[in-house]
């Protein structure tokens, strides 16, 4: 069965520090989702894109995270400087054109020291 | 504002049991709901939907219910094994499915044997 692909699974950083996660989609999947979850709450959007195209980033805090799809495949989600307030699990997940329903990767925990 | 409420953080049924686990939701643009399953240190895992043209989608041991007029969906385990143990998600979108995803925080349901 296909999946979404995450790295790292785990990456501690110190405050202040650059950190960088990676996503490859399910292939043939033009949507992509970025999502942050913080422990006891539910995962929270930070950017979807439609192929290389950025649809929604209203709620990704531009001043210290960017996020590319640069050939409308893989995505790259960035942030820097790390706050201690980063600290969270970083969710992939994509979906197919005409469908409504999104699957997820197994994330990325981010831990900043 | 949450939009999407799961009241109850935490459900304990005994194996064999059926476990119902509640959700309401505030945006009456939503039109498409879904529930997942999330394991610790894991991502989602897609468990069922429904669109909200139907009352009632069913999958094997898991049935999901849809009450438009109260703005209130269910999830039914039956019968619940300890595998069930998880945090479950639910999830709405609006326009057929087509905007992304908004969680509520979870419920941790526990399964005992």
């Amino acid at each position: 069965e296909a999946e979404v692909a995450q790295s790292p699974r785990y990456k501690i950083t110190e405050k202040s520090q650059a950190v960088a996660f990676w996503c490859d989609p399910i292939s043939g999947h033009a949507t992509l989702y970025w999502y942050r979850q913080i422990l006891g709450q539910g995962p929270e959007l930070l950017v979807q894109f439609q192929d290389e195209s950025v649809v929604d980033d209203s709620q990704l805090p531009k001043d210290r995270f960017s996020a590319e799809r640069l050939k409308g495949v893989d995505s790259t989600l960035k942030i820097q400087p790390a706050e201690l307030g980063d600290s969270a699990m970083y969710l992939c997940a994509s979906g197919p054109d005409s469908g409504n329903t999104i699957y997820f990767g197994e994330g990325s925990w981010l831990t900043v020291v | 504002d949450q939009q999407v409420k799961q009241n109850s953080p935490s459900l304990s049924v005994q194996e064999g049991r059926i476990s119902i686990l509640n959700c309401d939701y505030t945006n009456s643009m939503f039109d498409y709901f879904l529930w997942y399953k999330k394991y610790p240190a894991e991502g989602p895992t897609f468990l069922i939907s429904i669109s909200s043209i139907k009352d009632k989608n069913e999958d094997g041991r898991f049935t999901v219910f849809l009450n438009k007029s109260a703005k209130h969906l269910s999830l039914h385990i039956v019968p619940s094994q300890p595998g069930d143990s998880a945090v479950y998600f639910c999830a709405a979108s609006a326009n057929s499915g087509n905007t992304p995803l908004v969680f509520g925080k979870g419920t941790r349901l526990s399964v005992i044997a």
